[in-house]
């Protein structure tokens, strides 16, 4: 069975800085992975998604994620963060397109000014 | 598409009371998923449905709690009666196919508080 971790449930960064949220999933073969952003108030919204290919995968919002099968890890990126984008991340893994997709706990991202 | 629709957007209600939420998929997905998501819990699946059948109900807390899917259009979780420990907020999602491929595409949530 797939099972997904993001170790980190709080994150603060300043705003201007980079961010990297971290994503561990457990899978035998190579999995879909997602990224999902939940802001206050609001319900989950795809940022990016990996099936196969180029490793690095590019969302909206200017994120990016990289797929790492050697550390098993979908971890997602910012270069410069924005107030706007304090929220919580979720991880999510899927076997295949014929299964359901695991969630991770979340990361929540606090931004300072 | 105008999305995962989901109402009421805030439901208050007194302990006992039935509590109906209702959801409207996308036109064309087959998959249909209930969550509940808390601050002690995160996200929780609930029950699923794969065209209009419900799959897997495991996730539901307790016989309070009911889910049908009438038509490919329509759904609706029920509880009754309502508890405080209920209190939480509610989202519908829905995919084509089971997710692994293409992801979910989740409403607004309702959230219910039980007073």
């Amino acid at each position: 069975a797939q099972s997904v971790t993001q170790p980190d449930i709080h994150i603060t960064v300043s705003e201007g800085a980079s961010l990297e949220l971290r994503c561990n999933y457990s899978y035998g073969a190579t999995p879909y992975l997602f990224w999902y952003v939940q802001s206050p108030g609001q319900g989950l919204q795809l940022l990016l998604k990996y099936f196969s290919g180029d490793t690095l995968v590019q969302g909206i919002k200017g994120f990016e994620a990289e797929f790492k099968r050697s550390q098993s890890s979908f971890n997602l990126r910012k270069p410069s963060v924005h107030w706007s984008d304090a929220a919580e991340y979720f991880c999510a893994v899927g076997a295949d397109a014929g299964n359901m997709l695991t969630f991770g706990g979340g990361t929540r991202l606090m931004v300072k000014p | 598409d105008a999305g995962v629709i989901q109402s009421p957007r805030h439901e208050v209600t007194e302990m006992g009371q039935e509590v109906t939420l209702r959801c409207k998929p996308i036109s064309g997905h087959d998959y249909l998923f209930w969550y509940r998501q808390t601050m002690m819990r995160g996200l929780e699946l609930l029950i699923y449905f794969n065209n209009n059948v419900p799959i897997d109900d495991s996730g539901m807390p307790e016989d309070r709690f009911s889910a049908k899917m009438p038509n490919a259009s329509f759904s609706t979780l029920k509880i009754q009666p309502s508890e405080p420990r209920d209190s939480a907020v509610y989202f519908c999602a829905s995919s084509r196919g089971a997710g692994g491929g293409r992801g979910y595409t989740f409403g607004s949530g309702t959230r219910l508080t039980v007073v």
